[in-house]
C-alpha cells in the first residue's frame, strides 16, 4: 500500500516477554517517528531517525526500549522485558523531509500492545 | 509536565454548525503548530497547520487561529458535517526540536445529524 505500515496490530504479551513492532515507511521518506500512546493520552515522542541514523532517542522511557532503521527504511522498535506500564499503542510516522515545512507526518494506525 | 493541553475531552455539534476546539500551550519556544485527526483504529492524519508568523490559516471548512500573547489556538470547523466527528489533536514543534512534536491529550468531536 501507499502508507505507513504497522505489523503487528495487536500484541498480547506476559510480563517479562520481549516484542518486536515493525514500521514500513512510505516509500523515500527519509525521517521516521515512534511515539507512544497511552489510553487517553496524546502522542508522545519516543525516538527519530533521518534515513538510517538515529538522531533524537531522548524519548525513549529506558533502556529496555530499543530502535533501529538499518537500510534507512524498514524500523523497528523492540521492548524487552515488558512491563503493564508498556501497554500503550505504538505509532510511527513518516515524513519526505523533515517536520517542517510542511509539518505533516503521515502515521500509521498503530501497534496496540497490552502486557498481562 | 504537559506543554499542550486540550481541556475539552469532548464536544457536541449539530450538523450546520460550527465547530469550535480549543488547545493552550505553555512553551514560549513553540513556533508551529499542528492539527491532526483521528478515526477509531487509524492513526493521526494531518490537517492543518500554522507558522508563528501567522495568526489564521484557512483550508476550505477549517480554519486554525493562533494567539501568542496568550499561547493558545482554536480550530474552527464551518459547517460541521457528521464525518467529522473524530479525536482531533493539537500538536506543537519547536525551533531547536524540529524532530519532536509535543501533542494534547485530544478532543472527541461528535457531530450529530
Amino acid at each position: 500500500g501507499a502508507g505507513v505500515s504497522q505489523s503487528p496490530r495487536y500484541k498480547v504479551a506476559k510480563r517479562g516477554q520481549d516484542v518486536a513492532l515493525r514500521c514500513d515507511p512510505i516509500s523515500g521518506h527519509v525521517s521516521l517517528f515512534w511515539y507512544q500512546q497511552a489510553l487517553g493520552q496524546g502522542p508522545e515522542f519516543l525516538t527519530y531517525f533521518q534515513n538510517e541514523a538515529q538522531l533524537d532517542k531522548s524519548g525513549l522511557p529506558s533502556d529496555r526500549f530499543f530502535a533501529e532503521r538499518p537500510e534507512g527504511s524498514v524500523s523497528t522498535l523492540k521492548i524487552q522485558r515488558t512491563q503493564q506500564e508498556d501497554s500503550a499503542v505504538y505509532l510511527c510516522a513518516s515524513s519526505l523531509t523533515l517536520i517542517r515545512p510542511t509539518g505533516e507526518l503521515f502515521f500509521g494506525e498503530g501497534s496496540r500492545l497490552t502486557v498481562l | 509536565d504537559q506543554q499542550v493541553k486540550q481541556n475539552s475531552p469532548s464536544l457536541s455539534v449539530q450538523e450546520g454548525r460550527i465547530s469550535i476546539l480549543n488547545c493552550d500551550y505553555t512553551n514560549s519556544m513553540f513556533d508551529y503548530f499542528l492539527w491532526y485527526k483521528k478515526y477509531p483504529a487509524e492513526g493521526p492524519t494531518f490537517l492543518i497547520s500554522i507558522s508563528s508568523i501567522k495568526d489564521k490559516n484557512e483550508d476550505g471548512r477549517f480554519t486554525v487561529f493562533l494567539n501568542k500573547s496568550a499561547k493558545h489556538l482554536s480550530l474552527h470547523i464551518v459547517p460541521s458535517q457528521p464525518g467529522d466527528s473524530a479525536v482531533y489533536f493539537c500538536a506543537a514543534s519547536d525551533g531547536a526540536g524540529a524532530n519532536n512534536l509535543f501533542f494534547g491529550t485530544g478532543t472527541r468531536l461528535t457531530v450529530i445529524p
